[in-house]
């Protein structure tokens, strides 16, 4: 039972716009959710987090926004860059004792020229 | 730079073969994980391990099973290959209390089984 869920798979984009990925979850017990980026043929790695107690989180052209009363969350990446083209992932820490993280589907974005 | 290796990039199995995939870590993380990576399905977790020894079932661990003996490398176990194992495997490790959980992927194995 997928408790994370982005439930648009690809997203396309010119150079230089606005890419808006979201991500929505069911568990109402999350408190903390991360962005992970992946390119072909590497890991995963940590692009941005946010608590539950802020709604919003900032870092360069990267900012995540948290719904908590509508479970949604999104990653907004301003201006987008070719370099930016990847699939992204949604995560949350699952709320047992051992705290594993656990991801959505991705979401593959093509930053067009 | 810390790092997460996994011993093979691209492996072709055959079914009812048993298949060994390794990682090693050398952060002295105590936790390590297997995740699968499919279309659609994103990432799911195999199995994880807190310490030598030890070992969790994650979200899928039919048909795996595996191995912690020494705190820097976990195997995951394809007991009987099968083709609907073939998949992308990604190992990672963290720390216990780590901030922003602290999760360093290996680079993946691609398995293929005819």
């Amino acid at each position: 039972d997928q408790q994370v869920k982005q439930n648009s798979p690809s997203l396309s984009v010119q150079e230089g716009r606005i890419s808006i990925l979201n991500c929505d979850y069911t568990n109402s017990m999350f408190d903390y959710f991360l962005w992970y980026k992946k390119y072909p043929a590497e890991g995963p790695t940590f692009l941005i987090s946010i608590s539950s107690i802020k709604d919003k989180n900032e870092d360069g052209r990267f900012t995540v926004f948290l719904n908590k009363s509508a479970k949604h969350l999104s990653l907004h990446i301003v201006p987008s860059q070719p370099g930016d083209s990847a699939v992204y992932f949604c995560a949350a820490p699952t709320t047992d004792s051992w705290g594993k993280l656990q991801f959505g589907a991705g979401t593959q974005v093509v930053v067009t020229p | 730079d810390v790092k997460v290796t996994q011993s093979s990039r691209y492996l072709v199995k055959r079914t009812g073969e048993k298949v060994f995939l390794e990682c090693v870590q050398d952060m002295d993380h105590e936790n390590m994980f297997w995740y699968r990576q499919d279309p659609g399905l994103g990432l799911r977790l195999i199995y994880f391990s807190y310490d030598v020894k030890m070992k969790e079932k994650g979200d899928i661990p039919e048909g795996y099973s595996v191995s912690r003996e020494k705190k820097e490398r976990f195997s995951l176990i394809l007991e009987s290959a099968s083709t609907n194992q073939t998949s992308m495997y990604l190992c990672a490790s963290s720390v216990v209390g780590a901030a922003n959980y602290g999760y360093t992927f290996g680079s993946g194995t691609r398995l293929t089984v005819v």
